[in-house]
């Protein structure tokens, strides 16, 4: 079955860093999804991308889909402690239920 | 904005008891879902639905059932709880297809002792 993976599984940066977490699928994806959990807290839908090269940003955070979709990259600029969590990305492989991957922990020393 | 609730942040049950845990959307989604998430292991699918009366097995469904009565609501259904089944159980809804993000429940933290 498919199977979704990220790199690292731990990040610990200081504060203005900035950080990157790759995704990569086992199969072909037809749309990705990104999410962030807070500690304590159930994820949260980011951005989901859905064509070849795509990128998409949502004020310091940069999402990438792959040219082959088969991975997905985050890169957080100039990390703010308020970015602390687990970053989760989920493959759906066309109708077919999300996968996640096992998530990157991020952690900002102020 | 989408509201999916979890009737409870945190259980403890005994061994061998019947656990129901009850999860509701406000937003007319077709899919729900059951996630357990437990440290090192991400989220795993338990069950899920995509209409009413409809379920299907997901990567983990051992020890478990659900139940969709109601398109609002999806249930788990724990038969007879064990130690092994302490974790967190996110409840998961989105649109119709898989072209819509998922929003969760705040989750419930089960502990069976």
């Amino acid at each position: 079955g498919q199977q979704v993976m990220q790199i690292p599984q731990y990040q610990h940066v200081q504060e203005g860093e900035d950080f990157t977490t790759y995704c990569n699928s086992s199969t072909t994806l037809s749309n990705i999804q990104w999410y962030k959990q807070r500690p304590g807290g159930h994820p949260v839908f980011l951005i989901q991308l859905v064509k070849s090269g795509e990128v998409k940003k949502q004020k310091r955070l940069t999402f990438q889909f792959g040219e082959a979709k088969k991975n997905s990259s985050l890169h957080i600029t100039a990390t703010q402690t308020t970015d602390v969590g687990t970053y989760f990305c989920a493959g759906s492989n066309y109708g077919q239920n999300f996968v996640f991957g096992p998530g990157t922990r991020l952690s900002v020393l102020p | 904005d989408v509201k999916v609730t979890q009737s409870s942040r945190y259980l403890v049950k005994r061994t061998g008891e019947k656990v129901f845990l009850e999860c509701v959307q406000d937003m007319d989604h077709e899919n729900m879902f059951w996630y357990r998430q437990d440290p090192g292991l991400g989220l795993r699918l338990i069950y899920f639905s995509y209409d009413v009366k409809m379920k299907e097995k997901g990567d983990i469904p051992e020890g478990y059932s659900v139940s969709r009565e109601k398109k609002e609501r999806f249930s788990l259904i724990l038969e007879s709880a064990s130690t092994n089944q302490t974790s967190m159980y996110l409840c998961a809804s989105n649109g119709p297809g898989q072209v819509y993000g998922y929003t969760f429940g705040s989750g419930t933290r089960l502990t069976v002792v």
